[in-house]
């Protein structure tokens, strides 16, 4: 088993839907990263949570530490938002990686 | 906000020359740098760590003597494949802890050619 797994795989949704994507862990961590990486391969790291939740702009991201999960969300979604999102694992400062969810957003 | 920047984005070479890419932290100091190694559609993979001033650490089934990898200032490392081959063709990141609420910074990634 994958100490990091991450849900859906794909997804595909219209503009201005609400996003979920999920990450389910199985390990004890230190953080959990939300990254996003575009088209070209760059990245950006989103969120870095330890407990709770967070939100910038458009995209809130959550953990629940006792049960070994976070959620990223993203409300108004816009064709910009179409990238990879991958949920790492923090762990002495090494990131275990999540296979990723690749989002595409259509106008 | 933390910055690494990564040079070059692209490169082409043939088979058997030998690739230079350097991550730069720009405002500041990386004792830690991250090297990644991502194949189409796959996750990315850890190949080493590099701390300045000391040997990097690499991960199980790279070979060292192929990715060099030099931290020789808190600013600057390098990671040199040698003796390219057209498998080493790969998306090269650099990553670094910044010690603060983001956690890390990633390089723009080198997207690597080996024809």
């Amino acid at each position: 088993k994958n100490e990091v797994e991450q849900s859906p795989q794909n997804l595909t949704a219209q503009e201005g839907e609400f996003i979920t994507i999920n990450c389910s862990y199985s390990v004890g961590i230190s953080a959990l990263h939300w990254l996003q990486q575009h088209p070209g391969g760059g990245i950006v790291s989103l969120f870095m949570l330890s407990s709770g939740k967070k939100k910038h702009g458009r995209l809130i991201a959550t953990i629940n530490i006792q049960e070994k999960h976070s959620s990223l969300h993203i409300t108004a979604s816009h064709p910009r938002d179409s990238a990879v999102y991958i949920c790492a694992l923090d762990s002495n400062y090494q990131l275990i990686w999540g296979a990723g969810t690749k989002l595409i957003i259509k106008p | 906000g933390a910055v690494v920047s990564q040079h070059p984005s692209r490169v082409i070479c043939k088979s058997g020359t030998s690739v230079k890419i350097e991550c730069r932290s720009l405002d500041f100091q990386a004792t830690t740098m991250f090297w990644y190694r991502q194949f189409p559609k796959q996750s990315l993979m850890l190949m080493a760590t590099s701390n300045e001033g000391s040997k990097a650490t690499y991960e199980q089934g790279v070979e060292k003597d192929k990715f060099l990898i030099n931290h020789a200032s808190l600013t600057l490392s390098t990671l040199t494949v040698t003796s390219a081959h057209p498998e080493d063709s790969s998306f090269y990141i650099c990553s670094a802890p910044t010690g603060n609420l983001d956690g890390y910074t990633f390089g723009s990634g080198t997207r690597l050619t080996v024809v």
